[in-house]
C-alpha cells in the first residue's frame, strides 16, 4: 500500500524549542516537498529536494531546516528562529521535480506553539 | 499567493445546485492543477490541465483552462455534501519552477 505518511498528526511545542516533523514515502519518488498552510491561505513552499542529499530553499525557508539522507525520508525541523511556527504542515512527493510532475500529499501535521 | 487568486473565498450552496470556482493568474499559465482538501487533511488530486481550452471531467466535476484569460474554472454539477471541502488550484508558471498555489475556496453544501 504505497503512500506518504506524516507524523505526528498533532504536535505541541513550547516557545524556544526545536521540533522535527517526519515525512516518509514508499512511492519511490525522487522529489519531496514541504509546505506550510495557514488558515484561509494557500500552500507556501518551505523546502524541496530533487534527489537524495540535495535540497533547495523554497519561498519561506527562514527558521526551518531539512535533510535528505534517504530517498524515502525528508524530515523538517522547525527551529526556534521561526517567529510564527503555528501552522499546518504538508509534505508531498513526486516522481521527479518540476511543476509538470503530479505531487502526492501526506495527511499533514498540525503544529501549535504554546 | 497574489500571483494566483481564487474566487470566491468561500461558498455555501444548497444540495443539488451547480457552482463554479475560478482561479486567475497574474502570469502566463502553462498548466494548472486542481486539488481538494478536507479540513485538517492532505490534498487529493482532482485533475491537471495543460493546453488552452482543455476541459476535463471527473464524475460531476469539470475543469477548464483558458490560457488567454490566464484563468481556470472548476464547475460542480448537482452538488452533494460529499463535495464539501477546500478546493485549491496550483499553477505552472514555468516548467522548471515549483507550483504556485491559490488561497483556496471553502465549499459548504447544505443538505
Amino acid at each position: 500500500d504505497g503512500g506518504i505518511t506524516q507524523s505526528p498528526k498533532y504536535l505541541f511545542r513550547k516557545e524556544g524549542q526545536n521540533v522535527t516533523l517526519s515525512c516518509e514515502q514508499n512511492l519511490n519518488h525522487d522529489a519531496m516537498y514541504w509546505y506550510r498552510q495557514d488558515p484561509g491561505q494557500g500552500l507556501r513552499l518551505i523546502y524541496y529536494s530533487q534527489i537524495v542529499n540535495d535540497f533547495q530553499k523554497g519561498d519561506i525557508a527562514e527558521g526551518y531546516s531539512v535533510s535528505r539522507e534517504k530517498k524515502e525520508s525528508f524530515p523538517l525541523t522547525v527551529t526556534s528562529a521561526q517567529k510564527n511556527p503555528t501552522a499546518f504542515y504538508l509534505c508531498a512527493s513526486s516522481l521527479l521535480a518540476g511543476a509538470y510532475n503530479e505531487q502526492f500529499f501526506g495527511p499533514g501535521t498540525r503544529l501549535t506553539v504554546l | 499567493s497574489q500571483e494566483l487568486e481564487q474566487s470566491p473565498q468561500s461558498l455555501i450552496v444548497q444540495e443539488g445546485k451547480n457552482l463554479t470556482i475560478n482561479c486567475t493568474s497574474s502570469k502566463t499559465l502553462y498548466g494548472l492543477y486542481w486539488y481538494k482538501q478536507k479540513y485538517g487533511e492532505g490534498l487529493i488530486f482532482l485533475m491537471m490541465l495543460q493546453k488552452g481550452g482543455e476541459e476535463k471531467s471527473h464524475e460531476k466535476i469539470t475543469a477548464k483552462l483558458d490560457e488567454k484569460k490566464q484563468q481556470s474554472s472548476l464547475h460542480i454539477t448537482a452538488s452533494q455534501p460529499s463535495h464539501a471541502g477546500i478546493y485549491l488550484c496550483g499553477a505552472i508558471h514555468n516548467a522548471g519552477n515549483m507550483l504556485t498555489f491559490g488561497g483556496g475556496t471553502r465549499l459548504m453544501v447544505k443538505p
